[in-house]
């Protein structure tokens, strides 16, 4: 079946720094590529998301990249606040089936 | 436009015991999944429910089962509970036409933090 790895699985920047967090993934049928943001008590909320017929996407200070050929997809934050403090989820779908998550990337923000 | 709801947030059970968790979709939503969040984990699937119908599973034990309703709530239950089903389980719904075209854009409810003894 599809297997998601994601790294980091720790990352602490200065605040106003960028962050970058990358996955890859075994299948390349998989044609969705969601990021997930998880704070303290909640679930997962997406906050970008990318289909495998882009190469890129941006919104406002995130930016999603796509190399299909590779089978890797990161998630970029660029000047960084506090608030982006959490756990980052990336996830792949495999047609047919269910989001397959990676194990997490905890993104501390420091000021 | 109301949110994905589950009940109850945390819960102690003791191992052998059985399990209801429930989950009330977002408006409009007609899917819904379940997934089992371990500590320090990613969320892994369990199976996903559409028109009242499992529609797809995860590599989960019969013990774990789930029903969805009419109004497109749903339950997931959990029999003779052992200790590493302590975890928090996260329901999520998604709009039945993306489901259905590849794209499964899933809205998470905040969970429910289960703890077995």
């Amino acid at each position: 079946g599809e297997n998601v790895e994601q790294h980091p699985s720790t990352l602490s920047v200065q605040e106003g720094d960028s962050a970058v967090i990358k996955c890859t993934y075994s299948d390349s049928a998989s044609n969705y590529f969601p990021w997930y943001k998880q704070e303290l008590g909640k679930g997962p909320q997406l906050i970008i998301d990318i289909r495998s017929n882009v190469g890129e996407k941006k919104d406002q200070r995130i930016a999603v990249t796509l190399n299909k050929t590779a089978k890797h997809f990161s998630l970029h934050i660029t000047e960084t606040q506090p608030e982006d403090s959490a756990v980052y989820f990336c996830a792949t779908l495999y047609p047919g089936t269910a989001l397959i998550f990676g194990k997490g990337t905890t993104l501390s923000v420091s000021s | 436009e109301t949110g994905v709801t589950q009940s109850p947030t945390h819960l102690i059970k003791t191992r052998g015991q059985q399990v209801t968790l429930r989950c009330s979709s977002q408006s409009g939503h007609n899917t819904v999944s379940w997934y089992q969040q371990a500590l320090g984990q990613g969320p892994q699937f369990i199976f996903q429910y559409y028109r009242e119908e499992e529609n797809g599973r995860g590599n989960f034990p019969p013990r774990f089962s789930g029903l969805q309703f009419p109004n497109y709530s749903s339950e997931l239950n959990v029999n003779a509970l052992e200790l590493d089903d302590s975890a928090l389980y996260l329901c999520a719904s998604s709009p039945a036409a993306l489901a259905l075209s590849g794209a499964n854009v899933l809205t998470f409810g905040a969970g429910s933090r289960l703890t077995v003894l």
